[in-house]
């Protein structure tokens, strides 16, 4: 069965220091993968999505970016953290190409811009 | 471009209720539509999904939804509810299309159960 794995769960980091999420998702081949943010109090905001290797799309224009370097592997990273960063990071897959395919998720990882 | 909305930011309902979380969306295709649970601190679970045949769909824990094309709605409903049901509830849309089309999720409904 297909799993999908998220660190850290936790993070503490200052403003202006830089930022490292990772995703893995066993169990499948060339999932479309997806990084979702839910600020306090709001939904979900699709900031990126891949659906293959160096195949990146954003969504939204940040300071953030992502990357994936294998076909199982999503990682957002940024270089400079704002205090507008907060909030609750998850990360997800879906099966490829067609629409209508579920999307499986992580268990999110907390970031705490102070 | 797809678009939902969840009119109902709050929803307090009595252990042992039913309860209908209520959702809308906005396309100009087919769609696919989705539920998902989210519990305190953790990622989202799929509920039940809509892809086509019958417009009344069930899902996990006793919830189910139906399609209403003619009005554009996606209403979750259980007939009798528990603290345990107690979570945030997002209703999804996407396009029918032969290739991938993203997921937009509406703003979420809080359920809370009371005692």
């Amino acid at each position: 069965s297909q799993t999908i794995h998220q660190w850290p769960a936790t993070l503490v980091q200052p403003v202006g220091s830089p930022l490292s999420l990772e995703c893995t998702v066993e169990g499948t081949s060339n999932p479309n993968l997806y990084w979702y943010r839910q600020a306090a109090g709001r939904g979900l905001q699709l900031l990126f999505y891949s659906i293959g290797i160096d195949q990146i799309s954003s969504e939204v224009p940040q300071n953030l970016s992502a990357s994936r370097p294998q076909d199982r592997q999503f990682i957002l990273s940024s270089k400079k953290l704002l205090l507008s960063d907060s909030g609750f990071y998850l990360c997800a897959w879906s099966e490829t190409v067609l629409s209508g395919n579920t999307i499986y998720f992580g268990e999110g990882s907390w970031l705490t811009v102070v | 471009a797809q678009s939902v909305t969840q009119l109902d930011s709050q929803v307090p309902v009595f252990e042992e209720a039913p309860v209908e979380l209520r959702c809308n969306y906005s396309s100009s295709v087919s769609v696919y539509l989705f539920w998902y649970v989210q519990y305190p601190n953790q990622g989202l679970q799929l509920l039940l999904k809509y892809l086509s045949g019958s417009t009344l769909v069930k899902g996990i824990n006793g919830f189910e939804a139906e399609f209403n094309k003619s009005q554009t709605s996606f209403h979750l409903r259980k007939p009798s509810v528990h603290i345990s049901d107690t979570a945030e509830y997002f209703c999804a849309v996407s396009g029918v299309q032969t290739s991938y089309d993203k997921v937009i999720f509406g703003p979420g409904t809080s359920l809370s159960v009371i005692p």
